[in-house]
């Protein structure tokens, strides 16, 4: 069965480093997200990804956050300078993006990243 | 503001009880998710519903468009179904809002 995969599987990094995580939605799929969660906390949306550009973003992505679809496969998340908040597990998910709001969304197993 | 809201936050079972858990949501949803989420932290799609009763397995999902609410029900409980269960609602976009979690535990 297909899935969506991530890497790395964790992260440690300085304050002040950029990371960039990676995402290999489905293949069919076009709608691209990704969520964090912190520890403890509940699954918060950042951002879709559609057609090669950001359709929706929510206040945590601010202008440290960014996002690429570098070429017909890989879905990015760059974070440039990271702060201790931003120690997370990353999930990305991907849909077919046909149904309306009614799709079960396929998660990736996350990112697990920790800033020092 | 569109709201997900999970209870109970914890819950311990003996194997073999039937459990529920309960998710209320503000109105105009277009599909109600019921996710689990393992130890490990991945998380796996169980149903998603804009109506009725799905069925798969032991896992029973309902939803009630009037009251607002939805209700994830495991029969049988085994050790192997603790987890973190949560309910998940998309409203015009396709974006998940989600809940806080249910922490089921099942003991032997």
């Amino acid at each position: 069965e297909p899935e969506v995969t991530q890497t790395p599987s964790h992260q440690v990094t300085q304050m002040g480093q950029e990371v960039i995580l990676r995402c290999v939605p489905i293949s069919n799929h076009l709608y691209f997200y990704w969520y964090r969660q912190i520890l403890g906390q509940k699954v918060e949306f950042l951002v879709s990804f559609y057609n090669n550009e950001i359709s929706e973003k929510s206040e945590i992505f601010d202008d440290q956050f960014s996002v690429e679809r570098p070429d017909g496969s890989n879905f990015t998340l760059k974070i440039r300078s990271t702060k201790l908040e931003d120690s997370a597990m990353y999930f990305c998910a991907s849909i077919v993006g046909l149904a309306g709001g009614q799709e079960t969304q396929y998660f990736g197993p996350g990112t697990r990243l920790l800033v020092l | 503001k569109n709201e997900v809201e999970q209870s109970p936050q914890n819950l311990t079972a003996q194997e073999g009880e039937f459990i529920t858990i309960n998710c209320s949501y503000s109105v105009g949803i277009s599909a109600l998710h019921w996710l689990q989420q393992h130890p490990g932290g991945g998380i796996v799609s169980l149903f998603m519903l804009s109506s009725g009763k799905k069925k798969h397995g032991r896992l029973i999902a309902t939803i009630n468009i009037q009251e607002k609410h939805s209700s994830l029900h495991i029969t049988a409980s085994h050790p192997r179904d603790s987890a973190v269960y949560i309910c998940a609602a998309t409203y015009n976009t396709d974006k998940l809002i989600f809940g806080t979690g249910t922490r089921l535990q099942v003991f032997p």
